[in-house]
């Protein structure tokens, strides 16, 4: 079945940096873009950015532009979001999730639902 | 920035209630509207994409309208599962949540 597997849950100091791997299985992985999404504990839901597995390309939200790198690796069809200088606000479940398909793209960033999800990575920033 | 807003934050209902949630966009989004369910401890789940395209799998009691600025997401008939937190979220120019509204049992 189609699903997004992520890594397990990290827990950071101050000032260093997490990586986080989305693996996806039950579809072709180059044809879909991924985004991925922060939730703080007892908090609403935070876009962070967004991959094509196709080409690479990325975009990413003016919150976290300079600190977060997202690539894909479509040999194992994984995705990764690394993020550098972490605070204790960076304290989330992190999400990967998948495009519908039948979106529209501007530029190199394309929009869509998301329609499969990641089961989250709880990343804790703690000293 | 496009900024969401949901109304009400709390619903109190019954199970067989219709339950109606609305959303509202600072600026017009088209149609590029998605609702999600999210429960405690899970990831969201894609419910309607689109502002009324029912996602597949999903039980016919949900339903979508609206375009532009103004949405709404409808239960026809609210049942024991159907208890949780739902978002909007805009794909209109890059993504927003809105800050969700939680349906609780009365």
């Amino acid at each position: 079945q189609v699903q997004l597997v992520q890594s397990g849950a990290e827990v950071k100091k101050p000032g260093a940096s997490v990586k986080v791997s989305c693996k996806a299985s039950g579809y072709t992985f180059t044809s879909y873009g991924i985004s991925w999404v922060r939730q703080a504990p007892g908090q609403g839901l935070e876009w962070m950015g967004w991959i094509s597995a196709y080409n690479g390309n990325t975009d990413y939200a003016q919150k976290v532009q300079g600190r977060v790198t997202m690539t894909t690796d479509t040999s194992t069809s994984t995705a990764y979001m690394e993020l550098r200088s972490l605070r204790s606000d960076d304290t989330a479940v992190y999400y990967c999730a998948r495009y519908l398909g039948g979106g529209y793209c501007s530029g190199s960033t394309c929009y869509d639902a998301f329609d499969i999800w990641g089961q989250g990575t709880m990343v804790t920033v703690s000293s | 920035d496009i900024q969401m807003t949901q109304s009400p934050s709390t619903l109190s209902a019954s199970v067989g209630d219709r339950v109606t949630i609305t959303c509202r966009a600072s600026q017009s989004i088209s149609s590029w509207l998605a609702w999600y369910q999210q429960k405690p401890g899970k990831a969201p789940k894609l419910l309607i994409y689109k502002a009324s395209s029912l996602e597949s799998g999903v039980p016919s009691r949900f339903s979508g309208s609206g375009s532009g600025t103004e949405f709404t997401l409808t239960i026809s008939s609210l049942q024991p599962d159907d208890f949780a937190t739902y978002y909007c979220q805009q794909y209109n120019s890059y993504f927003t949540f809105g800050p969700g509204t939680k349906v609780d049992i009365k």
